[in-house]
């Protein structure tokens, strides 16, 4: 079974707009952690920013937040203010606690429009 | 402090050639791992090393791909011999869960495997 569902492969958003992507994910641990992962053309996996199941807030780094639905286990990516150089393809991942092992999802590729 | 280290960058061989890749994880990290990301497609877990142990190969080809990390620092991927389907970006990734306990992976630049 798929631990991390991607559903949008590919979206456009314009230039200073915000953009959600999305994600959701399946387990039955009660600690886990969420990350985001932003891959631009060259190939590099970048990490953008993490959730952990315990945390209570919503995790935000600068212009990139996680919407974190626990219940919905779903754990967004808002981008606000979109700019060109974020073009690229974007990664949700999740950590096992228990023996460090990570899921990725099939990603989003994300179009910024000038 | 550098990065995760991998070589080559690129590689072009023909199907039943073999190949081998090199990852140098950041000092100190006692989890790798090696990841096969084919063109379009999220990252693949091929196996994962505790220092010099084997934690996970349960998606390792093992009839094709190996993979050792002996004195658990670097390691090397290889394919003998390789097909078509393994054309894709081999990544190497590393955590160090006392510097950075949320876990995070830190990911090499990878290897680009076209197969002919």
């Amino acid at each position: 079974a798929q631990k991390i569902t991607q559903t949008q492969p590919g979206m456009f958003v314009q230039e200073k707009e915000a953009v959600t992507l999305d994600c959701t994910y399946d387990t039955s641990d009660q600690s886990y952690g969420l990350f985001w992962y932003k891959q631009p053309s060259s190939g590099e996996m970048i990490f953008l920013i993490y959730q952990g199941s315990y945390d209570e807030q919503n995790a935000t780094e600068g212009r990139y937040s996680l919407n974190f639905q626990k219940a919905r286990k779903s754990a967004n990516l808002v981008i606000s203010a979109s700019q060109l150089g974020d073009s690229a393809m974007y990664f949700c991942a999740m950590r096992e606690i228990n023996f460090n092992k990570f899921y990725f999802g099939s990603g989003t590729k994300l179009n910024v429009k000038p | 402090e550098a990065g995760v280290a991998q070589s080559p960058r690129y590689k072009i061989i023909e199907k039943r050639q073999s190949v081998a890749f090199w990852c140098n994880p950041i000092s100190g990290h006692a989890t790798l791992y090696w990841y096969q990301q084919i063109l379009g497609q999220g990252p693949k877990l091929l196996i994962q090393f505790q220092n010099n142990g084997v934690v996970d190969d349960s998606q390792l080809p093992k009839d094709r791909f190996s993979a050792e990390r002996l004195k658990g620092v670097d390691s090397t991927l290889k394919i003998q011999p390789a097909k078509l389907e393994d054309s894709a970006v081999y990544l190497c990734a590393s955590i160090n869960l006392r510097d950075t306990p949320r876990g995070e992976q830190f990911f090499g630049p990878g290897t680009r495997l076209t197969v002919l």
